[in-house]
Formats: C-alpha cells, sequence, structure tokens
C-alpha cells in the first residue's frame, strides 16, 4: 500500500512565526503537491515538484516555498503565519507519467494560526 | 483555463438509495482525465473512480458509476445501495495529458447517508 505521512494532524502557530509541513511518500513518487483545503473552495494547489530539487507554483504560492532535498520528502515553508493561512494542508504523491495516474494523499494537516 | 463545477454543497441519502453528484467542467482540451475522490470524515482522500476522456465506455467500480457526457461537458457520480460508510465529502478532479499530472478540484459535495 501506498502510504503518503504527514508530520502533523494538528498544528497551532502565532502570527509572524516560521511554519514547517512534511510530507513522506514511501512509493518512489516522481510527483508531490500540496494543496489547501477550504470550505466552499475545494482544494487549490500550491506547489509541486516532479523530481529532487525540482518546484513549480500552482495556483496560490503567495506566502508559502517549499523545498524538495530527497524524493521521498516534500516540505512546505510558511515563511511567515498569517491568520490567512488558518486551514487544512493536504499533501499527494503520484508517478510522473502525464497519462492521469492515480493521486495518494496524506490525512491532512489542521493548521492554526492564531 | 480548466474549471470545474460541483453545484451541490450537500446532498443526503437514505441507506440502500442511489444518489447522484454532479460535476461539470471546462476545457478547450480534447483528451484529457476525470476522477471522483472520497474524503471521509478520517479525512484521508482516496480515489473512487477515473474516466478517460477518449473512452465512450463509462467507467464503473462496483456500486459506483459515472455518467460521463463529453459534448456537455458532465461527468456525474452515481452511488447505488448507499451504504453508512460513502458518508464523505466527494470532489470531482480533471487532470490534462502529457503534462504535470496536476489535479484541479471542484468545491467538493458534502454526502450524508442516513440509516
Amino acid at each position: 500500500d501506498v502510504k503518503v505521512t504527514q508530520s502533523s494532524r494538528y498544528l497551532v502557530k502565532r502570527t509572524g512565526e516560521k511554519v514547517f509541513l512534511e510530507c513522506v511518500q514511501d512509493m518512489d513518487h516522481e510527483n508531490m503537491f500540496w494543496y489547501r483545503q477550504d470550505p466552499g473552495l475545494g482544494l487549490r494547489l500550491i506547489y509541486f515538484s516532479y523530481d529532487v530539487k525540482m518546484k513549480e507554483k500552482g495556483d496560490i504560492p503567495e506566502g508559502y516555498s517549499v523545498s524538495r532535498e530527497k524524493k521521498e520528502r516534500f516540505s512546505l515553508i510558511l515563511e511567515s503565519a498569517s491568520t490567512n493561512q488558518t486551514s487544512m494542508y493536504l499533501c499527494a504523491s503520484s508517478l510522473h507519467q502525464g497519462r492521469g495516474t492515480e493521486a495518494f494523499f496524506g490525512q491532512g494537516t489542521r493548521l492554526t494560526v492564531v | 483555463a480548466q474549471t470545474v463545477t460541483q453545484s451541490q454543497p450537500e446532498m443526503s441519502v437514505q441507506e440502500a438509495e442511489t444518489v447522484t453528484l454532479s460535476c461539470t467542467y471546462d476545457t478547450s482540451e480534447n483528451n484529457y482525465y476525470l476522477f471522483w475522490y472520497k474524503q471521509p470524515p478520517s479525512r484521508q482522500m482516496i480515489l473512487v473512480i477515473r474516466q478517460e476522456a477518449y473512452k465512450q465506455q463509462n467507467a464503473t467500480e462496483n456500486r459506483f458509476s459515472v455518467n460521463f457526457q463529453k459534448a456537455a461537458k458532465s461527468f456525474s457520480l452515481k452511488i447505488s445501495d448507499s451504504q453508512l460508510g460513502d458518508t464523505a465529502m466527494y470532489f470531482c478532479a480533471f487532470m490534462k495529458p502529457g503534462g504535470t499530472d496536476k489535479l484541479i478540484f471542484g468545491t467538493g459535495t458534502r454526502l450524508q447517508v442516513f440509516p
């Protein structure tokens, strides 16, 4: 079974803090994604990576950065957390085939910025 | 740009009944992939069903089937013999082929199955 594991299920951080969300997958997938999930807005892509050290902006990258030093790990970084970044964050991974392969998701991290 | 629309924020169905969730999308592509993902209350998203646009035949997976109408850009999900475990958020998603494999999601439909 593919496993995508996010380091925390719940996080509470203060405004201005630097926040790291970690994601690890164990199936040697090339693609990794970070989505943000908000009620009424669905899932929106923040960043994705199709190879080590490669990254591309998604639809809402402002206020976020990412790091992919190893194939299995993809980190989302909030440089200076703000209250409007309170949300559910979902990590996903998939094979890089360009042929509609299934994405596998982590359990999500509920981040609250106070 | 591609967009995905789910016009039903919430739906409910009685156990053993059938329910249909709607999804429409907008694209100028001729070939693409469509998906339904399920997010149960425990939150881990899982794939329910997948459709390739160039295939005329509607995809089915046990109690789950789709009605894919390419000309109308419609991709509805039918759940037959609903079970309590079907209670979840359901997301429709679109993917272009040959690119980055990224998914474009709709806003989701919350389905409640009642005993």
